[in-house]
């Protein structure tokens, strides 16, 4: 167990519509990080998130936004989904910016129908 | 800009046999870390070590061992007497300290099939 929680687990919804991604970081991790991995790919950096500020853009689409709350869990909502956006998005979180190891989540498993 | 390549993007294996799989990486930084990840089926991302750019000492843990390589920029994973647990998906990544980019790169992973 890597103390970093993600919900929901699976998902599966239709073509046009918006889901909402939550992920709660390990107790006192102040940075998380949202990947993307399309079926048999590699791990797509979309953005991160330090103590309430986004601090750093991947490759992520306009369609797709996040944040991280006073709290420090976080959100990222993807919107007008496609069936390409069918993906494994994993959260990870680390206690600074980029020099410890990234704690990962079990994933969130979205199907687009 | 950061880089990392596994160029090996499948090994089979038997067991018992050792096998090693590569990661070569792009920075420009002098300070930067070094990481090496397993998702076995479960699909689960699994940290297995952490190396900074200012400590190229080999690392053995049991049957896994890393070697480092400045010179030719390279972070390679040897597992040693392989076992079928040991399939699963490699990833090797990279993050730069100096720049303040803040990303963790990953390689595209090597799917390492441990036959019995």
């Amino acid at each position: 167990d890597s103390g970093v929680t993600q919900t929901p687990k699976h998902l599966i919804t239709a073509t046009g519509q918006r889901v909402t991604l939550r992920c709660s970081p390990r107790s006192g991790d102040l940075s998380v990080y949202w990947y993307q991995q399309s079926l048999d790919q590699g791990l797509q950096f979309l953005i991160q998130y330090y103590n309430g500020e986004e601090r750093a853009k991947g490759n992520i689409l306009e369609r797709f936004s996040a944040q991280q709350f006073p709290d420090l869990h976080s959100e990222l909502n993807l919107s007008s989904l496609e069936l390409g956006d069918s993906a494994l998005y994993f959260c990870a979180s680390t206690w600074g910016h980029n020099t410890g190891e990234l704690f990962f989540g079990e994933g969130s498993r979205l199907t687009v129908l | 800009a950061q880089k990392v390549t596994q160029a090996q993007t499948e090994i089979s294996v038997v067991e018992k046999e050792d096998v090693t799989l590569d990661c070569v990486y792009e920075t420009r930084d002098t300070t930067y870390y070094l990481f090496w990840y397993k998702q076995p089926p479960s699909g689960e991302l699994v940290f297995l070590i952490r190396r900074n750019s200012f400590d190229e000492q080999n690392e053995i843990s049991g049957r896994y061992s890393w070697n480092f390589q400045k010179s030719t920029s390279s972070f390679n994973f040897t597992i040693t007497a392989s076992q079928v647990v040991d399939s699963a998906v490699y990833f090797c990544a990279l993050s730069e300290g100096d720049s303040g980019t803040y990303k963790y790169i990953f390689g595209t992973g090597t799917r390492l099939k441990v036959l019995a």
